[in-house]
Formats: structure tokens, sequence, C-alpha cells
């Protein structure tokens, strides 16, 4: 298996709901990470997780919450979103070797749209 | 700063014909170079990498990209071009000492197949 799964494909929501996305993989990669893209633009990354241990947070505000419950699963949990966090929110994972780096296979996104 | 430039925004390209989507890089040492393309509406394929090596790298989908040292480039060609190539390009590069996984994305080149 060699992909990257994530659901659901598309999500509205208002901005008092609570929410979770959710990303999947079964390669045995170490490294798994959040990312976040607006139309026409490259993907900002937001979180990375490393050995299940949250090792990047880009300045991410708290009503993004990840959290990594196992080596194959991350999570996004949301609350209070605003309308500009409207976006395609990308998961991704790696292999993890200490002091070097592998590329990282993409999921298909989510497509976040809050009213 | 390490950064990464994709200097044509949009291309057309007709079916058939050749293609070079260009990518410069500023880092101050060789890093790790990807490119990666993106359909609309969905998460990035991983197109070719370079870690050492030879220059000239061989991808899927027939794409190739070279990289040389002294232009600080890595550019990527394929002799003749698909309409189902339309697509956004993304350049990326990472650190040789892997900071936290972190991929610094070009702005991209959205590339137009005409028939």
């Amino acid at each position: 298996d060699t992909e990257v799964t994530q659901t659901p494909k598309h999500l509205v929501m208002g901005m008092t709901n609570k929410k979770s996305l959710k990303c999947e993989q079964h390669m045995g990669h170490r490294a798994m990470y959040w990312y976040k893209q607006k139309a026409k633009k490259p993907p900002e990354l937001m979180f990375v997780y490393s050995y299940e241990k949250l090792s990047i947070n880009e300045s991410v505000p708290s009503r993004f919450s990840p959290e990594c419950p196992n080596s194959s699963l991350l999570n996004l949990h949301l609350h209070a979103l605003q309308p500009e966090d409207s976006a395609l929110y990308l998961c991704a994972s790696s292999q993890k070797n200490p002091g070097t780096l592998v590329e990282q296979f993409f999921g298909p996104g989510t497509r976040l749209t809050v009213l | 700063a390490q950064s990464v430039t994709q200097p044509d925004i949009h291309i057309t390209v007709s079916e058939g014909a050749s293609l070079e989507l260009r990518c410069n890089y500023s880092y101050g040492a060789t890093p790790y170079l990807f490119w990666y393309v993106q359909s609309p509406g969905q998460g990035l394929q991983l197109l070719l990498k370079y870690f050492s090596g030879d220059t000239l790298v061989q991808g899927i989908k027939g794409f190739e990209a070279e990289f040389k040292r002294s232009q600080s480039s890595f550019n990527l060609r394929k002799p003749s071009v698909h309409w189902s190539d339309a697509a956004e390009y993304f350049c990326a590069v990472a650190p040789l000492y892997n900071q936290g996984g972190k991929l610094i994305f070009g702005q991209g080149t959205e590339l137009s197949v005409k028939p």
C-alpha cells in the first residue's frame, strides 16, 4: 500500500462547529505532516509529527489542534474556524531517518469550506 | 534564507511540443530537490527527485530534470507534452541536513496544453 488517504473529501462547517480531518498511511512512515493550501498557491506547512510526537508547529492558531494517535494515523481537530481558514488541507508522510530526508507522499486532500 | 523561484507563473504549450519548466533555488549547499505535480482539486504527486549522483534524473510520466549546480537550477523537461499534463507544477527543496522535514516550495507554474 503506497498511498496516503484522507477523509472526508469535502467538509462544510460553520464557525461554531467542531470537526476533524483524518489522514492514514500504511507505508511504515514515521513522519507525518499537515499542510494548508489556498487556491493558486503552494502548500504551507502547518505541523510535523515525528515518531508520533509533534516536532514542528508553524505558529498555527490554536483553533487547529493536531493529534497523532499512532504511527499510521494523523488527525486535525477544528474548532471555531474563520472563513479565511477555507482551503485544501493536505496530509503527507515520509520515512524518517535521523539527519536525512526522503520524499513526502501526499494525500488527495480535504476541501474545507467555513461558512 | 532558503528560497525557490519558479519564474513562470503560467505556460501554454501545444500538444506534442516540448516543455521546460524552470526552477532556481537559493541555498548554501546542494539541497534535496523535488518536482511535484498537482491536478485541480487533487493532492501532490511526486514526479522526480534529486539527492546526489547523476545530474540528469528520470521521473514518472516521461519527465526528466537536470540539476545544474553552477546555475542553482533544477529545470523540468518533457520532450512531447500530452493534454493530460495540464496541471500545476511545484519545485521544492529540502535542506541537506533535515530541518525537521520542511519542504520549501516554489510558487508553482500552471501548465496549459492546447490541442
